[in-house]
Parts: structure tokens; C-alpha cells; sequence
């Protein structure tokens, strides 16, 4: 059973438009949020990352949204770009230990 | 780049083989994952390491075990590879002061 929902499955964005990934997760006591973006054959690469305590993170073009009561979490990529194509994880974990539950994936396609 | 690298890159055994897999380090990071990819399910942790000798669980730990005797290697062995092992294996490791995980480049593992 997967505990971080992650939708939709793909999309299809145009050049400059936003791209908007959902998670959900039910356990209250994740408390670190990254998100990762994976080319083909190549391994997952860290992106941007929150912890509950903020409600959004801006990095560049990347945005975080965090709803803590609603345990939902969001990636806004602004001003797509075709170099955005990729598979986006959403991801959480709970403990020290760094053991990540990651959503199922987001493929992303950026059109011209 | 956070100096792992995986070998073999690519691997095809039959079933009932024995498969060892491996994940080298160079920044003598303590914390070190093994994660498989499949379609539909983003990344599950198989095991994870916290220091040499010692090692736990993930939540797909079934078939697969791990060992670590020295800090910057990480090793996963199929005792008797089966089918449903195939799947593409992805190490990672723990920058303790980020609190952030990086991964390898993967080993694409088929079981005929």
C-alpha cells in the first residue's frame, strides 16, 4: 500500500505554461517532503525539499505548495521549459533514518 | 554528483542465480539505501545501512539481503535471482547535515 499518492499519472504542458504535480499522504508524522526528477536512464536526482513548518519554498522556477491539514504537498514548475521532460517523485519520510516513501511518478512532457 | 557509482550498470542472469550488486562511495557518508524502480510504483526501499556492519529492513526486503564491511561499500546479493526481481536497482546515500539523499546511476537487472 502506497502511503504517498502521487497524480496525475503524466501531462502534457506547452512551452512556458505551468506544469502542477499532486501528492497526498495520510501518516502525520512525515516530516521531510523532497521532491526528485529523473531523466531517462539516469537516477533520481534531488530537486527541492520542505519540511512542515513553511507552507511553500521557491527555488528558481520550482515551487513547493504544503498543506499541513490537509496532508497535501504540490510541485508548480512555472515557465516550462521542453528541458523539464521528466518523470517527477514526490516523496516523505518520517524518521532520522532517511528512509524515503516515494509517490508513483509524474511524466512530465514539455512541448515546443 | 554526490560520488556513488553502481556496478554492473547492466546485468541479465537466469533464475535461481545468485546476483551480487554494488554501491561504491567516496565522501564516507554513514547512511546508505538500496531502492528498486519498477513502473507504477516510484522507488521501494529494500535495505538501508547506518554504519558498518549494520544494516535493517526496508519495506521489499523479502529475497534480498546486504552487507556493509566497509563504509564506502554497500552491497546487495539475490540469493536465487527470480523474475520478479527484475527491475532497475538504485543505490543512494544520506548527507547527514542537508538531511538530503542522492542517488546513483542505477543497475538495470534482468532475471530470464
Amino acid at each position: 500500500q502506497q502511503q504517498v499518492k502521487q497524480s496525475p499519472q503524466s501531462l502534457i504542458v506547452q512551452k512556458g505554461g505551468i506544469s502542477i504535480i499532486n501528492c497526498a499522504y495520510e501518516n502525520t508524522a512525515f516530516d521531510y517532503f523532497p521532491w526528485y526528477q529523473q531523466f531517462p536512464g539516469k537516477g533520481p536526482a534531488l530537486l527541492i525539499a520542505i519540511r512542515p513548518d513553511v507552507s511553500e519554498k521557491k527555488e528558481g522556477r520550482f515551487t513547493i505548495s504544503f498543506n499541513k491539514s490537509a496532508k497535501q504537498f504540490s510541485l508548480h514548475i512555472m515557465d516550462s521549459q521542453p528541458g523539464d521532460s521528466a518523470t517527477y517523485f514526490c516523496a516523505a519520510s518520517t524518521d532520522s533514518w532517511g528512509k524515503l516513501q516515494f509517490g508513483a511518478g509524474t511524466q512530465v512532457v514539455v512541448t515546443p | 554528483d554526490a560520488g556513488i557509482t553502481q556496478s554492473p550498470r547492466h546485468k541479465v542472469t537466469e533464475t535461481g542465480t545468485p546476483v551480487t550488486l554494488r554501491c561504491h562511495q567516496t565522501e564516507n557518508h554513514r547512511y546508505m539505501y538500496w531502492y528498486r524502480q519498477d513502473p507504477g510504483h516510484g522507488l521501494r526501499l529494500i535495505h538501508y545501512s547506518y554504519g558498518v556492519k549494520d544494516t535493517d529492513k526496508g519495506e521489499v526486503s523479502d529475497g534480498y539481503s546486504v552487507s556493509r564491511s566497509k563504509t564506502e561499500d554497500f552491497l546487495l546479493t539475490l540469493e536465487s535471482a527470480t523474475s520478479s526481481q527484475t527491475s532497475v536497482y538504485f543505490c543512494a546515500i544520506l548527507r547527514d547535515r542537508e538531511y538530503e539523499q542522492y542517488f546513483g546511476p542505477g543497475t538495470r537487472l534482468t532475471v530470464t
